[in-house]
């Protein structure tokens, strides 16, 4: 159980184009989900949290009108890069959490190479 | 705020051996769960063992187990009989079991199993 799936794994885009990453939980109702980026050998940085039916929360020093992030559902929520840059070349990664379950299970993540 | 700390950056035992990853935090509250994540080479962040800071009795998976020491803020991951697919980056991390708080990662111990 408690598995979340991430599409796509990889994708190379042009500078100026956006790029959208879903992130779903395939066998629970995720009341929340996270989306972090790492840099190679660094941990992870939280970007912002998402509620399904609400607003994100995002984290100091992440641009929301960049980072587009939308929880519609209790199993879907996406991550959307607007007018990528190559410095948005990262790996992007999401979780997924229960209701009452203080547990994220994380995705496989998305590496983005922004041309 | 809560701080994770893993005072190890890399680590190498001999296959079939037995390995103890440490961390410590810090916090003021009394209420949390802490966790060991595992993040191979392909990247998947995967949950390794988790333990409720209520609970005495360790947390064991298999073939991990953790001592924890609530009074000593300690929380160190034992892997034995290791096994080459255990080589990975392993991450100590901290939530608060009150709602909607973030997890907070270390550093990362970088173990690597040597045939």
């Amino acid at each position: 159980g408690a598995v979340v799936s991430q599409h796509p794994s990889w994708v190379i885009c042009k500078s100026g184009t956006s790029v959208k990453i879903e992130c779903r939980s395939l066998d629970f109702q995720a009341t929340t989900m996270f989306w972090y980026r790492q840099f190679p050998k660094q941990s992870l940085m939280l970007m912002a949290t998402s509620n399904e039916g609400s607003k994100a929360t995002y984290e100091q020093g992440v641009e929301k009108d960049k980072f587009l992030i939308n929880h519609a559902s209790l199993t879907l929520s996406t991550l959307t890069v607007t007018s990528a840059h190559p410095e948005d070349s990262s790996f992007y990664i999401c979780s997924a959490q229960g209701s009452g379950v203080q547990t994220q299970y994380f995705g496989p993540g998305t590496r983005l190479l922004v041309l | 705020a809560q701080t994770v700390t893993q005072s190890q950056p890399e680590m190498s035992v001999q296959e079939a051996e037995t390995v103890t990853l440490s961390c410590t935090y810090d916090t003021s509250e009394n209420n949390y769960y802490l966790f060991w994540y595992k993040q191979p080479p392909s990247r998947q962040m995967i949950l390794v063992i988790r333990q409720e800071a209520y609970k005495q009795q360790n947390a064991t998976e298999n073939r991990f187990s953790v001592n924890f020491q609530k009074a000593a803020k300690s929380f160190s991951l034992k892997i034995s009989d290791s096994q080459l697919g255990d080589t990975a980056m392993y991450f100590c991390a901290f939530i608060s079991n009150f709602g909607n708080e973030k997890l907070t990662f270390g550093t990362g111990t970088r173990l690597t199993i040597i045939p």
